[in-house]
């Protein structure tokens, strides 16, 4: 499984936008690209996931270069609320058994 | 989006005994769920994967004599902490996937607490 890597902690104020980059040096052909949000005391929520280039969807977009070595997850205009841990995980999902590792994960504290 | 709920959400137990957690797929079948364990300020640690109807896939360190794990059918899952200790205490979160080629949903989680 491809070992990913992401900044600790972002901050924010409320109304930007927020980028999180994601490092994945080792991802493979089949690997697809998922982030997931988790809340403190909750289980992780799935936000977007991506194959190549740009996925767009209510929340949250995702950007892919060519090579697939990284991937940057946009979050518009944030607000208090989006303070959380979003997590990138990279897997071959597109065939029955994946196993989900999770990394340190990026801690975004948006304040007023 | 597809429901995965975990109970208890909370318990409090006394050391040496055991805990039983529920994971079930509400409104889809898993062939396939998760048990993973959380520590506070911590990633999300895998612990075992469970196949319905086989033997749970442990991770490397984790005690499969200690945490049992039974997949009895398509939509439930239970985590059994054995003779639990304070340092068991934990987050446990399990997750399932519906089908293949999609996204993983995520139970609420279960906070133990073992005194």
């Amino acid at each position: 499984l491809a070992k990913t890597t992401q900044p600790i902690s972002m901050d924010s104020y409320e109304g930007q936008e927020v980028n999180i980059t994601c490092s994945h040096n080792n991802i493979a052909t089949n690997d697809y690209i998922t982030w997931y949000q988790q809340f403190p005391s909750q289980g992780p929520r799935f936000i977007i996931q991506g194959y190549k280039t740009k996925v767009t969807n209510e929340v949250a977009s995702l950007f892919i270069p060519a090579d697939r070595k990284s991937s940057t997850l946009s979050l518009p205009r944030v607000s208090l609320s989006d303070t959380a841990v979003y997590y990138c995980l990279v897997g071959l999902m597109s065939t029955g058994f994946q196993k989900l590792v999770f990394g340190t994960g990026t801690r975004l504290l948006v304040s007023p | 989006g597809a429901v995965v709920s975990q109970h208890p959400s909370w318990v409090i137990c006394k050391s040496g005994t055991s805990v039983k957690i529920e994971c079930r797929s509400l409104d889809f079948q898993a062939t396939t769920m998760f048990w993973y364990r959380q520590f506070p300020k911590q990633s999300l640690m895998l612990m075992a994967t469970s196949n319905e109807g086989s033997k749970a896939t442990y991770e490397q360190g984790v005690e499969k004599d200690k945490f049992l794990i039974n997949h009895a059918s398509l939509t439930l899952s239970t985590l059994t902490v054995t003779s639990a200790h304070p340092e068991d205490s934990s987050f446990y979160i399990c997750s399932a996937i519906p089908r293949v080629n999609t996204e993983a949903f995520f139970g609420q989680g279960t906070r133990l607490t073992v005194v």
